[in-house]
């Protein structure tokens, strides 16, 4: 069974910084993109960074770049999210999802169930 | 950055309608484009990949159309269960999602 479990998620004041995590299994991990994608309460969903099975190819939404850094250890079948400088309009469910493919290329098959991280003072 | 803009935001429906969403890219994203339905307190499930090919375990009822930057989600005949709300999704050029539409009852 293809499972993804993201962790890390939490309460932090804005201006710090906080890593996700997301641990998969059931399927080769090496063999497939990911992604981040969160939703902020009550919103649509809203695509964060992916980065390809060999993370040559990496990708962030144009609000994003410079501050969120996408990474994978395709030894411990995990990725990653580092943020730093969080806003409070970070606050979101963050998820990790599947793509169909090795590269950036084809939607996404499985999603895990997420990690809420809520940037407030 | 493509622009992905769903209509309408929201849909008053009845059992056993036939459903139309639609998707508008800001630009050609040939073909490369899927649908998701998200229910409340669980994460998106795919539908349709390449604007027309169903998921794994996808009912018939449901199947998307389209072509450059205009496509479609058709639902045949509406389940009680297909009450949720519906996003498509572009990955011509990096990714970005529309904003949505609510599927409810009318």
């Amino acid at each position: 069974e293809v499972q993804l479990v993201e962790s890390g998620g939490g309460l932090v004041e804005p201006g710090k910084s906080l890593r996700l995590s997301c641990t998969t299994s059931g399927f080769t991990f090496d063999d497939y993109a990911v992604h981040w994608v969160r939703q902020a309460p009550g919103k649509g969903l809203e695509w964060v960074s992916g980065i390809s099975w060999n993370s040559a190819v990496v990708g962030y939404a144009d609000s994003l770049r410079g501050r969120f850094t996408i990474s994978r250890d395709n030894a411990k079948n995990s990725l990653y999210l580092q943020m730093n400088s969080l806003r409070p309009e970070d606050t979101a469910l963050y998820y990790c999802a599947r793509d169909r493919y090795a590269s950036l290329s084809g939607g996404n098959d499985y999603w895990g169930q997420g990690t809420l991280v809520t940037v407030s003072s | 950055e493509i622009v992905m803009t769903q209509s309408p935001a929201t849909l008053s429906v009845s059992p056993g309608d036939r459903v139309t969403l639609s998707c508008r890219a800001s630009q050609s994203v040939t073909n490369n484009i899927a649908w998701y339905q998200q229910k409340p307190g669980q994460p998106p499930r795919l539908l349709i990949s390449g604007a027309s090919a169903r998921a794994t375990g996808i009912p018939a009822r449901f199947s998307g159309s389209g072509s450059g930057a205009e496509y479609t989600l058709t639902i045949s005949s509406l389940q009680s269960e297909d009450f949720a709300v519906y996003y498509c999704q572009q990955y011509s050029d990096w990714v970005t999602f529309g904003g949505g539409t609510k599927v409810d009852i009318k």
